[in-house]
C-alpha cells in the first residue's frame, strides 16, 4: 500500500532562513506526489505536484520540491521564509484504488516562522 | 472561476443526531471526494463520487453515506453521530482526465458533536 511519512511534526525557522519540510513515500508503482498547505481554519491549497514529468517541481509562493527515487523522498523547500508561510503543510500520495484515485496524506508539519 | 464551496461552515450537533454536509465542485469538475480531518491529523479519505455513483470508499462505517447530483454537487450524510465524528470535513473536486487528476479542496465544514 502506498503511504507517506512526514518527518517532524513541528518545524521552526527564522524569517529569511531556508525552509525544509521532509516527506518520504512508500509506493510499489511510480507515485504521484503532492504538497498542500493549510492555513488556520481553512481548507487545503495545492502548492505543487509531481507527476513524473520533471524531478524538480516548482510551485506557488516560491516553494519547490525534488523527487528523488533513490531516496524515496519528496522534500519541500523554500530559500527564504516569510512570516506568511506559517501554516501546516501536508504531503500526499495519489493512490489508484479500484476505479478511483484517492489521496493518502501524511500527518502534517506545522511550520512556525520566527521574526 | 468559482472554486469548491461547502456549506455550512460550522455545525454543532449532539450524539445520535444526523447531519448533512453539502459541496459544490469547481466549475467543470465531475468528481467529488470527501475527507475527514480530525484535530491535529491529516485528512482521511471517506469516499469518492463520479457519475452519481460511489466509486471507492475508505475505512469508514456505513453511518457515513453520500450522494452526487446530476449537476455534480454532492452531499455527505452521517447518521447516529458519535463524539469521535467531530472533525473538519473537506470536499475535494477533480476532473478525471488521467492518473494525476489533481484534487482541489473546499474550505471545509467544522462539525462539533456534543
Amino acid at each position: 500500500a502506498q503511504s507517506v511519512t512526514q518527518l517532524g511534526s513541528h518545524v521552526s525557522v527564522s524569517e529569511g532562513a531556508l525552509v525544509l519540510l521532509r516527506c518520504n513515500y512508500s509506493s510499489s508503482v511510480p507515485p504521484y506526489l503532492f504538497w498542500y498547505v493549510q492555513y488556520p481554519n481553512q481548507g487545503l491549497q495545492l502548492l505543487l505536484k509531481y507527476t513524473s514529468a520533471a524531478t524538480l517541481v516548482k510551485g506557488i509562493n516560491g516553494f519547490e520540491a525534488e523527487f528523488k527515487k533513490s531516496e524515496t523522498s519528496f522534500h519541500l523547500t523554500k530559500p527564504s521564509a516569510h512570516m506568511s508561510d506559517a501554516a501546516e503543510y501536508f504531503c500526499a500520495v495519489s493512490v489508484h484504488s479500484g476505479s478511483a484515485r484517492q489521496l493518502t496524506f501524511g500527518s502534517g508539519t506545522q511550520l512556525t516562522v520566527l521574526p | 472561476d468559482a472554486g469548491v464551496t461547502q456549506s455550512p461552515t460550522h455545525l454543532i450537533k449532539t450524539r445520535g443526531q444526523q447531519v448533512t454536509l453539502r459541496c459544490s465542485p469547481k466549475s467543470g469538475h465531475d468528481t467529488v471526494s470527501w475527507y475527514q480531518q480530525a484535530l491535529g491529523q491529516g485528512p482521511q479519505f471517506i469516499f469518492q463520487y463520479y457519475e452519481e455513483e460511489e466509486r471507492q470508499r475508505g475505512n469508514f462505517p456505513d453511518r457515513f453515506s453520500g450522494h452526487q447530483f446530476p449537476n455534480y454537487s454532492s452531499e455527505l450524510n452521517v447518521n447516529a453521530l458519535l463524539l469521535g465524528d467531530s472533525a473538519l470535513y473537506l470536499c475535494a473536486s477533480s476532473l478525471v482526465l488521467g492518473p494525476s487528476d489533481t484534487q482541489y479542496f473546499g474550505p471545509g465544514t467544522r462539525l462539533t458533536v456534543l
